[in-house]
């Protein structure tokens, strides 16, 4: 199955300031690569789909970007709602496979 | 508005069974896979099994094989997760989630295997 690694595990930022989030794919997974951000004690939300696509209602700080094995989520600006966990997603191979995640907190 | 409602978690004995549900309304159900993923206490997410539209295809997890079943019955909009020989490790919130894209999610449903 594809390993998907995240870094880093944790990052700690203020309000306003940028957030690059990484991905890396153990086998190409072309660009079928989604990222999720999930809130305490609530289900995961589709932010990008094909690894560049924000899903609807999604604001516009959220980018994604990459291909093959390695994919970067960023978020421009950070807003207070925006700390939260992130999740990378492949759906090229079965089975689809999880990153184990990147939190973002406030600093 | 998407809707996704999952149902029928609880505490269960190793060894036992139950049977998830997931209702699912605002779009046409019958058009679309859907899927299980869990989420163990204080852990990520686990892909656990999908469905095609019209049942045909039928996937899972290598963690649930031959014990879990996955089925739907689209003219009930439902999607189910019959569970048997429980574990302690299948411990998680179970989520449904729509399509090939996991583009909606339900709120989960927590099943607790404890003796």
């Amino acid at each position: 199955e594809i390993v998907l690694t995240q870094s880093p595990a944790t990052l700690s930022l203020s309000p306003g300031e940028r957030a690059t989030l990484s991905c890396r794919a153990s086998q190409s997974v072309s660009t079928y690569l989604s990222w999720f951000q999930q809130k305490p004690g609530q289900a995961p939300r589709l932010l990008i789909y094909n690894a560049s696509n924000r899903a609807p209602d999604i604001p516009a700080r959220f980018s994604g970007s990459g291909s093959g094995t390695d994919f970067t989520l960023t978020i421009s600006s950070l807003e207070p709602e925006d700390f939260a966990i992130y999740y990378c997603q492949q759906r090229s191979n079965w089975p689809p496979t999880f990153g184990q995640g990147t939190k973002v907190e406030i600093k | 508005d998407v809707q996704l409602v999952e149902s029928g978690g609880g505490l269960v004995k190793p060894g036992g069974s139950l049977r998830l549900s997931c209702a699912a309304s605002g779009f046409f159900f019958s058009n679309y896979s859907m899927n299980w993923v869990r989420q163990a206490p204080g852990k990520g997410l686990e892909w656990v099994s999908s469905i095609s539209s019209n049942s045909n295809y039928k996937y899972y997890a290598d963690s649930v094989k031959g014990r879990f079943t996955i089925s739907r019955d689209n003219a009930k909009n439902s999607l189910f997760l019959q569970m048997n020989s429980l574990r302690a490790e299948d411990t998680a919130v179970y989520f449904c989630a729509k399509s090939r894209l996991f583009d909606y999610w339900g709120q989960g449903t927590v099943l607790t295997v404890s003796s």
